[in-house]
């Protein structure tokens, strides 16, 4: 069973930049998965980062992007934030009225 | 402004049935835009898609879960709806209901406030 595969955790100093990836356990994402990443910080709802690929969502700050890179999805944060420490998920629409969520990576601003 | 809100009992027994409600304000549950859809969440763990429905009554359901769940649309009260069957511990979470947009719009917005259900004796 194919499974969304993302980095458990990932650390960024304020000011810097951070890649989060998301992948297949078997073959490529590509625009045909219509990638979306949400972020979601402790007891909270999940809040709707990219979707399709590199759309972003009304009011989320233009440091955040969406990509392809290589056979992944990929969320970059460019100008880290404090307030940008939260789980980050991504969800691939696998086709057949099926979506699938990555496991998620925290990310640590420090 | 779109805003879903889910209901049900906070506790289940094992073996028995989970059913929980999406209620939406600000959009009709008839619209041909989207799919209303399930996800759950067990506490400290990610987010797991369980399905979706569509104004037809039409639906997709994880393949892991599909032997136990049911999902419907009630037009007429705008609302959506979830049963699981023969739950277990492993079925205690958050469950959210959100909106699935369609189109080259691909994602979940909004999300309701979630609600959590502990499976429990």
């Amino acid at each position: 069973q194919t499974v969304v595969t993302q980095e458990p955790s990932f650390s960024v100093s304020p000011g810097g930049t951070v890649t989060l990836t998301c992948g297949l356990s078997s073959g490529s994402v590509s625009t045909e998965y219509h990638p979306s990443w949400y972020q979601q910080t402790p007891g909270q709802t999940p809040r709707t980062l990219v979707y399709n690929t590199n759309s972003r969502s009304s009011g989320v700050p233009d440091r955040f992007s969406g990509s392809i890179l290589g056979n992944k999805a990929a969320l970059t944060i460019t100008g880290a934030q404090a307030d940008d420490e939260s789980h980050y998920y991504c969800a691939l629409y696998m086709g057949g009225g099926i979506s699938m969520f990555g496991g998620g990576t925290k990310l640590t601003v420090l | 402004q779109v805003q879903l809100q889910e209901s049900g009992p906070g506790l289940v027994k094992p073996s028995q049935t989970l059913s929980l409600t999406c209620t939406v304000s600000g959009d009709s549950v008839r619209s041909d835009s989207y799919w209303w859809s399930w996800i759950r969440q067990p506490a400290g763990k990610g987010l797991e898609w369980i399905g979706r429905i569509y104004a037809s009554g039409s639906t997709n359901y994880s393949p892991s879960l599909m032997s136990r769940l049911t999902i419907s649309i009630d037009t007429s009260r705008n609302q959506f709806s979830l049963k699981l069957t023969s739950v277990t511990a492993a079925d205690t979470a958050v469950y959210y209901c959100a909106r699935f947009l369609l189109g080259g719009n691909l994602r979940f917005d909004p999300w309701g406030q979630g609600t959590l259900v502990t499976v429990s004796s």
